[in-house]
């Protein structure tokens, strides 16, 4: 089933904070962030899996609530660079590849 | 390093006639192969995904098909398009393990009229 994601939308000034959450009803694996820039294909941000290991960006961090089946990505002193729509992707079961998406937050930073 | 292709970029078709996208990647051997849909302003949805040449797993019933004829080729392909198989289609590849990255190809953004 499809993750759900929150906010669908949010708008910034450069420098300001943003939380993006992803919850899904079946236990997960791992979860993937994406970002994607308008009219371009998604550009890999951080996988987070079972067990609390992390790979990703420098600039961004994220957690996993494995009890909780939710994901959290943290945008913090956002540039402009930053805008775009963020998806993640989880994975059920492990040794699948299998990513199911959310529906995409939209994050706007305005100077 | 490695590199993902599709082509077209673009494409244009009218209802009914037959499509066939192609993906492939270089610089890696027996890469996970996957075919996303994107509709506009939506998510991105899993169509197929190939483990290795010749297995194809379907993740959505619908008039498309995927094959993978070499170790890095995936088509995309239907016999009679539909006005909703609108979107933009995109290609991913990884190493092959489920905790590994997905690379995305540049996609192919499909009008059928």
């Amino acid at each position: 089933q499809q993750p759900v994601q929150s906010p669908q939308a949010v708008i910034l000034r450069e420098g300001e904070d943003a939380v993006i959450n992803c919850s899904s009803s079946k236990a997960l694996y791992s979860v993937h962030w994406y970002r994607q820039k308008h009219g371009e294909a998604p550009v890999f941000l951080m996988i987070l899996l079972k067990g609390g290991e992390q790979k990703g960006h420098e600039k961004i961090s994220a957690s996993f609530n494995e009890k909780k089946q939710q994901s959290s990505l943290y945008l913090t002193a956002s540039q402009l660079s930053y805008s775009g729509t963020y998806f993640c992707g989880t994975e059920g079961r492990s040794n699948t590849g299998k990513l199911i998406f959310g529906q995409g937050t939209t994050l706007q930073v305005k100077p | 390093s490695q590199t993902i292709h599709q082509w077209p970029a673009t494409l244009v078709q009218p209802v009914g006639s037959p499509l066939s996208l192609e993906c492939t990647v270089e610089g890696t051997s027996n890469p996970n192969l996957y075919w996303y849909r994107q509709a506009a302003g939506r998510g991105l949805q899993l169509l197929f995904y190939s483990v290795g040449i010749g297995q194809i797993s379907s993740e959505v019933p619908q008039n498309l098909s995927a094959s993978r004829p070499q170790d890095r080729q995936f088509i995309l392909s239907s016999k009679k398009l539909l006005l909703s198989d609108s979107g933009f289609y995109l290609c991913a590849w990884s190493p092959g393990l489920s905790t590994d990255t997905q690379y995305f190809g540049p996609g192919t953004r499909l009008t059928v009229l």
